[in-house]
């Protein structure tokens, strides 16, 4: 099974500015038949189901904020915030979708400082 | 609209069942990828099973042999049979529905909450 570790497991940063959450698989989640990486990021505030962000490791879902992006390919991809806000306040998760057995990271809680 | 609503949760004994529902509205749940999410308490996300389109499911291995994923196409609902439950099946559990192109999670209902507890 793929093992997803993100890091940090949480992050205080300012209003306005950026926030950086990684995540690393275990193994590749690039596809080299269609050059895709099957990597998700999920917001999720308290009381709340998930909310997709992000997916193909840098796509971003209808309606998110273009602060949010995804980078990275293989095994390491990153989650920036280019400018935080206080509603960005909420643990974030990535997952992989490369193979059935589906896995989540731990989560990185992000807090305003 | 798409929307997801979770029934079914409650209290259960250690070694009980319960049937989860996940009744949709705005797409066909037949032709989607669908899966359920389950979140103990306090604690982060993990994908429990899915069912494709064509009818092929999936489990992970803390719940295989124990839960089934099931649909009625008619009704559109999503289902999860849950038996010989144990005290770690503690969680909310979300359905959710897949992306257009792949198995990410693109909508999720709100959850209902499973208690297993003596």
């Amino acid at each position: 099974d793929i093992v997803m570790t993100q890091s940090p497991d949480s992050l205080a940063v300012s209003l306005g500015e950026r926030a950086t959450i990684n995540c690393k698989s275990s193994q590749s989640v690039l596809y080299s038949s269609n050059n895709k990486n099957y990597l998700a990021w999920y917001q999720q505030k308290p009381g709340q189901p998930p909310k997709l962000l992000i997916y193909w490791a840098s796509t971003r879902e209808s309606g998110v904020p273009d602060r949010f992006s995804g980078s990275g390919s293989g095994t390491d991809f990153t989650l920036t915030i280019s400018s935080l806000q206080a509603e960005d306040v909420a643990v974030y998760y990535c997952q992989q979708y490369y193979s059935t057995s589906y896995s989540f990271g731990q989560g990185t809680k992000l807090e305003i400082k | 609209e798409v929307q997801l609503v979770e029934s079914g949760g409650g209290l259960v004994q250690p070694g009980g069942s319960l049937r989860l529902s996940c009744a949709a509205s705005g797409f066909t749940v037949s032709s989607n990828y669908m899966s359920w999410v389950r979140q103990a308490p306090g604690k982060g996300l993990e994908w429990v099973s899915v069912i494709y389109s064509g009818g092929s499911t999936y489990y992970a291995d803390s719940v295989k042999g124990r839960f089934t994923i099931s649909r009625d196409n008619s009704k559109n609902t999503l289902y999860l049979q849950m038996n010989s439950l144990r005290a770690e099946d503690t969680a909310v559990y979300y359905c959710a529905r897949g992306g257009s192109e792949a198995e990410y999670f693109q909508h999720w209902g709100q959850g209902t909450l499973v208690t297993v507890s003596s």
